[in-house]
């Protein structure tokens, strides 16, 4: 079983409409999760981050973390066609060796 | 500062060449990272530098060759790659070794074998 699991896509929105993105993980021990954007043929950049359970919103963007059922989700607002780009869910297990595991990354795509 | 700066940005190299990366950041991250990235592939991991001390080494082949001079920089040293390294290749730091709050990534070095 793999460590991070994403839907690859392709998930393709209307502009305005909301955009959601789903990851589960496999071990129970990890801390902190993150979700990171990365057009094509630049590097990963840090968008959201969370620890605890619940939402965590930062203006478009919504993290959902839900550690019972080991899933995470970023969910974005009004779409806008600049947030097309592959999104990258990483899990972090809070430990020196190791520490940071990612999914395959689910790749969206707002319609104007 | 809060950027990763990589350098060079594009890199074309014969099988027989050597060549280096570099990656720098001032913003006092007590790890940083390199990693690899394949076409619609997620970063894999190559090495870990956790307080200037080489923590991991996902057995990378010996042709590519790490070297942490300080805390603020990484360089990676290239010789007689394969065209199958030809990747985009990238420099991470954390603010701790356990990547608590997250990595930070340079902008990464498109390199390509010929």
């Amino acid at each position: 079983q793999k460590e991070v699991e994403q839907n690859s896509g392709p998930l393709s929105v209307p502009e305005g409409a909301i955009a959601s993105l789903n990851c589960t993980y496999s071990d129970r021990g990890s801390q902190s999760f993150f979700w990171y954007r990365q057009y094509s043929g630049k590097s990963p950049e840090l968008i959201m981050f969370i620890y605890s359970n619940g939402d965590k919103e930062d203006g478009r963007f919504t993290a959902q973390l839900n550690k019972a059922s080991q899933y995470v989700s970023l969910l974005i607002r009004d779409s806008q066609p600049s947030d097309s780009a592959t999104y990258l869910c990483a899990v972090n297990l809070g430990r020196v060796r190791d520490n940071l595991f990612f999914g395959t990354g689910t790749r969206l795509t707002v319609i104007p | 500062d809060t950027e990763v700066t990589q350098t060079p940005k594009h890199l074309v190299m014969g099988m027989t060449n050597k060549k280096s990366l570099k990656c720098e950041q001032h913003m006092g991250h007590r790890a940083m990272y390199w990693y690899k990235q394949k076409a619609k592939k997620p970063p894999e991991l190559m090495f870990v530098y956790s307080y200037e001390k080489l923590s991991i080494n996902e057995s990378v082949p010996s042709r590519f060759s790490p070297e942490c001079p300080n805390s603020s920089l990484l360089n990676l040293h290239l010789h007689a790659l394969q065209p199958e390294d030809s990747a985009l290749y990238l420099c991470a730091s954390s603010q701790d070794p356990e990547g608590t709050y997250g990595y930070t990534f340079g902008s990464g070095t498109r390199l390509t074998v010929v």
